[in-house]
Order: structure tokens, then sequence, then C-alpha cells
């Protein structure tokens, strides 16, 4: 399953599939972006982050793009299972400074 | 320790209390935040501490006053708040100011204004 940009903040895969979401960034001084999720009820966590140096990284079970070109991130989830229901955010930090800015976040259902 | 511990976990003010909230962590990072997230929509930031000093208050109203008394500890005064000041606000903290490194948050506060 994907999620288009901002604009389709919920998204819906199978268990086992593979999911994409999809991040829109809009300030091209920004230099290293972050993936988060939230459960309900607490804080963001970090999975994966990437600087704008490199266009793609790895984790377990995670994948991030980054298109510096259209400015667009993406995060991809191998295998997704029912513990990655949750809200997922990107943020983007601008000039190594510390102001880091959360995009609209898309909302992950998996389906046992 | 990998921990930002916030307190109280939940809250309900009237609009004319004085309250704090309050956020620690021990992991040696010396720049703090304060985020505030309404529900279903993104966290948005509010001040940032460098060095235990404000280095950024984004437009935050004054009945929002922030506070960081060491490099361990983050405090946020809240006084004549209003209905609408209701949200999960939640801190944060990295390692170093100015340069890229991860924020590590906590699980906020629940704060109900009636």
């Amino acid at each position: 399953g994907e999620s288009v940009g901002l604009h389709l903040p919920t998204l819906s895969v199978q268990e086992g599939d593979n999911s994409i979401i999809n991040c829109a960034y809009s300030n091209s001084a920004s230099d290293y972006f972050i993936w988060y999720k939230q459960e309900s009820g607490k804080g963001p966590q970090f999975i994966i982050d990437i600087r704008s140096n490199m266009d793609k990284r790895q984790g377990q079970r995670v994948t991030v793009l980054l298109n510096k070109t259209v400015k667009h991130l993406s995060l991809q989830i191998a295998a997704t299972q029912p513990g990655d229901s949750a809200v997922y955010f990107c943020a983007e930090n601008i000039y190594s400074g510390n102001q880091f800015y959360f995009g609209t976040g898309t909302s992950l259902t998996v389906i046992p | 320790d990998t921990e930002v511990t916030q307190t109280p976990k939940h809250l309900v003010m009237g609009m004319t209390n004085k309250k704090s909230l309050k956020c620690e962590q021990h992991m040696g990072h010396r720049a703090m935040y304060w985020y505030k997230q309404k529900a279903k929509k993104p966290p948005e930031l509010m001040f940032v501490y460098s060095y235990e000093k404000l280095s950024i208050n984004e437009s935050v109203p004054s009945r929002f006053s922030p506070e960081c008394p060491n490099s361990s500890l983050l405090n946020l005064h809240l006084h004549a708040l209003q209905p609408e000041d209701s949200a999960l606000y939640l801190c944060a903290s990295s390692q170093v100011p100015h340069s890229n490194e991860k924020l590590f948050f906590g699980s906020g506060t629940q704060l109900s204004v009636l």
C-alpha cells in the first residue's frame, strides 16, 4: 500500500505487505530528515533519519528515500506487522539548526 | 538512560490557575525543546533551548513561560491559559545544538484547560 504525500492522511495495508508512506517537504534548505512513529498516547518515536547528502538509507525493515530534486521523502516498511499501526510523521531540519518541523502525518492501519 | 521524562502525564487546570510542566533527561543532551500537539495534528515547535539559553521562541503567547534551570531540566510555566490551549505538550532533547541530531521525545503531558 502507498500513501500519496500529504493528501492521503490514512493508509490501510494487509499484514505482510509492504507499506510506503510519502512526505513532501517545503524548504530546499532542509538538510536533515527524520521519520517518527507515534502511537496513541505516546510521544513520537525515532524510526530512521537521513542527511541531505544521501539518497537512501536502510534500517531494520525500513528504508528512507530522499529525492531532493522534487523535495520528496518516503518511508518504506517491509512485511508490515500489526505493531506498525500508528501515525507516521516526517520532520525536516533547516540549515543544521534546531528547528525541526513536522509534516502532516499519515495514519497507518495494518489489517491482520 | 535514553529517556525523556515528563510530569505530570495528565493535567486539568482552570483559566485562572498557574501550573508547571516538567521535563528531565540524563543523556547529557544540550538542546531541549517544547512542542505542542493538538489531536490528529503534527507537533508544533514552541521553544528551543541551546546550552540552557532560549534560542528559539516560535511567537508563543506570553502565558507560556519556559525555563531551563540546568542542562537536565526544562520547565514550562502556564498562567491564564485558554481552553484552546488544551493539547498534548511534548518535551524533546537532542545531543548537540545546531547539528543534525535526532530528537528524543517524552510521552507528553495531556493538558485540559477548563
